[in-house]
């Protein structure tokens, strides 16, 4: 069993849509992490999340954000698209007090025309 | 600058050699070092993490620190063809958030 799933793997859409991306963990950790990946192989966080805190990359855009509808999810909402927007979206876990051990998703591939 | 410097290569070695995987850094707080390992379209994997200046070796990678200088290796002995990947140093510094700051990546291919 994969620990880290996300759905769908790939999405391409236009300019201006709202789109989400899913993330479901399956190991009970308590923290759940939202990462974009350019074209450069750049990973950037853009979100932690756990039950009781919500951290915030400043950089990110407001039309990004994390929805946890339980413990076990994660989802990456997306308003406006924009072209820039276009990269692979990784959803990772960890554990409160361990953030150096993260697992990471396998990756949502996003193009945006 | 950057926080987390990292060559982005490709290195390409032949099958047995020993790679030599590095990134600078510029913050000193940080307090977590991590190497990922990331293959084509696929999610990164976490190799080793150490929290201290010196090496740390499981099978044949040493994850090696240096905090005096910023600067921390990852040695791979015996190179196979199945290393060939993109490596990520990755640092975190748990008074910001605890979140990982990433380095962008060395493409390493390793040649049969």
């Amino acid at each position: 069993d994969t620990a880290v799933s996300q759905t769908p793997k790939y999405l391409v859409t236009q300019m201006g849509n709202d789109k989400s991306i899913k993330c479901e963990q399956n190991l009970g950790h308590d923290t759940m992490y939202w990462y974009k990946q350019d074209s450069k192989k750049f990973l950037k966080i853009m979100f932690s999340y756990n039950n009781k805190e919500l951290i915030i990359n400043e950089t990110v855009p407001n039309r990004f954000s994390p929805k946890s509808p339980d413990k076990a999810h994660l989802n990456l909402h997306i308003n406006s698209l924009e072209l820039g927007d276009s990269a692979v979206y990784f959803c990772a876990i960890g554990r409160r007090g361990r953030q150096e051990t993260q697992y990471f998703g396998p990756g949502t591939r996003l193009l945006v025309l | 600058q950057k926080e987390v410097e990292q060559d982005p290569g490709p290195l390409s070695v032949p099958e047995g050699a020993i790679v030599s995987l590095n990134c600078t850094y510029s913050n000193s707080a940080f307090q977590y070092f991590m190497w990922y390992r990331q293959y084509s379209r696929k999610g990164p994997e976490l190799l080793m993490y150490t929290y201290s200046s010196g090496n740390k070796e499981d099978g044949r990678f040493t994850a090696q620190v240096d905090k005096s200088s910023k600067y921390i290796s990852l040695f791979i002995r015996d190179s196979q063809p199945s290393d060939s990947a993109t490596y990520l140093c990755a640092i975190l510094n748990n008074n910001a958030g605890n979140m990982l700051t990433f380095g962008g990546g060395t493409r390493l291919m390793v040649k049969p």
